[in-house]
């Protein structure tokens, strides 16, 4: 099973800063097979990118990913009062599909 | 408009077993590609993938709970179903029912609200 690394654990940022999240993988993975979800408090995950690059249908610019291999960044250029929360990644290369435990990003 | 929603009890008693449903709409299960998994997340901890049914009736288990779980679906209800037995403590989480277009990739795209179940006595 593919074990999936977030870091940091939490970032604490004001609005208008922009956020830099790390997700590592154990083990390179052929093409680009890794999803960002983001998560707000007793809500469900909401898909953010796919194809490690591509926005999902409604996900504003500001929200960019990039990586391959094993080492894979989501980037939110300029942080909106709504994109606080916590942000979660998902490697599909392999089954079964396994998560990052999420870095949180928090209001400094 | 895809939604998918959790149905099932909130509580249940150590060595029970958990029956969930995931009523969706929007999609057809019985179309190429479709697929609905469930996956849950105990209170401040990671999502943990489950199981998953495919359109053509395939499934796949996470190896660790395999010998507990079993998925079904009902294409005519869109409905698809896990069971699992002999529920435990550690099994208290947020259980959530998810799509997957399978054409597109492996990620899911629409998820459900989730439901809260507590394993206690």
């Amino acid at each position: 099973e593919i074990v999936v690394t977030q870091s940091p654990g939490t970032l604490s940022l004001s609005p208008g800063e922009g956020a830099t999240l790390s997700c590592r993988i154990s083990q390179t993975i052929g093409g680009t097979f890794l999803a960002w979800y983001q998560q707000k408090p007793g809500q469900a995950p909401r898909l953010l990118i796919y194809g490690a690059s591509r926005r999902a249908t409604g996900i504003p610019d500001r929200f960019s990913g990039s990586g391959s291999g094993t080492d894979f960044t989501l980037t939110i250029s300029r942080l909106e009062p709504e994109d606080f929360g916590v942000y979660i990644c998902q490697q599909y290369a392999s089954s079964p599909q396994t998560f990052g435990q999420g870095t949180k990003v928090e209001v400094k | 408009q895809v939604t998918l929603k959790e149905s099932g009890p909130a509580l249940v008693k150590p060595t029970q077993t958990l029956t969930l449903t995931c009523n969706f709409s929007g999609f057809s299960l019985s179309a190429s590609g479709m697929r609905v998994s469930w996956i849950r997340q105990p209170p401040g901890k990671a999502l943990e993938f489950l199981a998953r049914i495919d359109w053509d009736d395939e499934k796949f288990y996470t190896t660790s709970l395999e010998t507990r779980l079993t998925i079904s679906k009902d294409t005519s209800e869109n409905q698809v179903v896990l069971i699992m037995t002999n529920m435990d403590p550690v099994d208290t989480a947020t259980y959530y029912c998810a799509r997957t277009y399978t054409r597109w990739g492996y990620y899911f795209d629409y998820w459900g609200q989730g439901i809260l179940v507590t394993v206690s006595s």
